[in-house]
């Protein structure tokens, strides 16, 4: 199975700073096709994971702008430009390329 | 949205048997997923189908796990045979768009299970 890889696996941040997460995949998740699979998500406690990007760095509607991800191969990265009190919880890297899915163990974000 | 019920207290070696109501949406461009998270095992895939009942399964449920599609019923279920303590998880199902791989857009509400005897 593919092993994605997050790091840090907690970070307090500043509310109104930029905050980055990083998510690290055993293989690369280039599809044959040539599109890369990698999704992230937030699940606050109770909840579902909710969908914030998905295909490297397409945002999910209804996503704020503050949130953009980038990467390619094996290594991605979730930026937040500017961190708001409701972006608490656990941030989830997930790939699609390849069978069968898997996700990162997560990084939990808490206010400083 | 996604709805999802099923029981929620199982013993060992019995059954679980989960659905997930459709409501409002068509099967058509979209695969169909459940999902299980649990403290060991974090967030786990445990398989999928697609509208013309076509399916995939991780290795490891593979003897054991059957996902299938109720069309009339707007519904797909989950169940997994033989279940052990290891299976205590909270199970969810999900959405995928076809195109867009990855793009687990809608949940459901997820649903607790626990085997004990």
């Amino acid at each position: 199975d593919v092993v994605l890889t997050q790091t840090p696996l907690s970070s307090p941040v500043t509310l109104g700073q930029p905050a980055s997460f990083s998510c690290r995949s055993s293989e690369s998740l280039l599809h044959s096709n040539g599109n890369t699979y990698l999704s992230w998500f937030l699940q606050r406690p109770g909840q579902p994971p909710r969908l914030l990007i998905y295909k490297v760095s397409n945002r999910f509607s209804g996503v704020p702008d503050r949130f953009s991800g980038s990467g390619a191969g094996t290594d991605f990265t979730l930026i937040i430009s500017r961190v708001e009190a409701e972006d608490v919880g656990i941030y989830y890297c997930l790939q699609a390329t390849h069978f069968p899915r898997t996700f990162g163990p997560g990084t939990k974000v808490e206010i400083k | 949205h996604l709805q999802q019920w099923g029981a929620g207290l199982l013993r060992p070696s019995e059954t679980l048997s989960l659905t997930c109501a459709v409501y409002g949406m068509s099967f058509t461009g979209y695969y169909w997923h459940w999902f299980r998270q649990s403290p060991e095992k974090g967030l786990e895939w445990i398989g999928e189908i697609n509208p013309t009942g076509d399916t995939n399964y991780k290795w490891s449920f593979e003897s054991r796990v059957t996902i299938s599609l109720d069309t009339s019923r707007n519904q797909f279920s989950l169940k997994l045979k033989s279940m052990t303590a290891a299976d205590t998880a909270v199970y969810f199902c999900a959405r995928e768009d076809e195109i867009h791989r990855g793009s687990f857009d809608l949940w459901g509400q997820g649903t607790p299970v626990t085997v004990s005897s």
